[in-house]
């Protein structure tokens, strides 16, 4: 069975330093990986995905994310972090069968501390 | 642009009523799901559906139902509220492809009392 593991639930970080959000899964087969941003009171946006190529993929508002198959792990980047990026951040992984449902794991809190 | 709707961002109802959660959305998708998200535990799937009036249960089914008659529609409906399903709903679609995201609407906050 697919699951998804995000091991921090809260993290500050100061305006202008570089992030990290881990993510970690379990999957037989290559998955399907997002990373989704949800500001408070709102639904989650796409922040990037990956299927397959190259494992650095790059998304919206500075964001990036390096597959690594030999950690299983999707872990989110950013270099500058702004106070605007506050927010709540989740990790999800999809199987390569269509008519599936995307799993999504705990979610990290990021706080931005000026 | 691709557009997911709730029709309701806040419902208080009482205990024992039936609720109905609308989700429409406007691209053509055949799949379509419905989560539950609550602090510290993420997003739940609860049902979804990848085609009309098919549907399938997700990992918390109990309590639920859910409705699939029209491709862009899709309601969750509880049975009878009961004050443990106060909570955020969220709807999602995502086209029935190998390499494509889900879209989500603004999600439902629904208070059970």
């Amino acid at each position: 069975a697919q699951s998804v593991t995000q091991p921090d639930i809260h993290i500050t970080v100061s305006e202008g330093a570089s992030l990290e959000l881990r993510c970690n899964y379990s999957y037989g087969a290559t998955p399907y990986l997002f990373w989704y941003v949800q500001s408070p009171g709102q639904g989650l946006q796409l922040l990037l995905k990956y299927f397959s190529g190259d494992t650095l993929v790059q998304g919206i508002k500075g964001f990036e994310a390096e597959f690594k198959r030999s950690q299983s792990s999707f872990n989110l980047r950013k270099p500058s972090v702004h106070w605007s990026d506050a927010a709540e951040y989740f990790c999800a992984v999809g199987a390569w069968q269509a008519g599936t449902a995307l799993i999504f794991g705990k979610g990290t809190t990021l706080s931005v501390s000026s | 642009d691709v557009k997911v709707t709730q029709s309701s961002r806040y419902l208080v109802k009482r205990t024992g009523e039936k609720v109905f959660l609308e989700c429409v959305q406007d691209m053509d998708h055949e799949n379509m799901f419905w989560y539950r998200q609550d602090p510290g535990l993420g997003l739940r799937l609860i049902y979804f559906s990848y085609d009309v009036k098919m549907k399938e249960k997700g990992d918390i089914p109990e309590g639920y139902s859910v409705s699939r008659e029209k491709k862009e529609r899709f309601s969750l409906i509880l049975e009878s509220a009961s004050t443990n399903q106060t909570s955020m709903y969220l709807c999602a679609s995502r086209k029935d492809s190998l390499n494509t995201e889900a879209f989500f609407g603004q999600g439902t906050r629904l208070t059970v009392v």
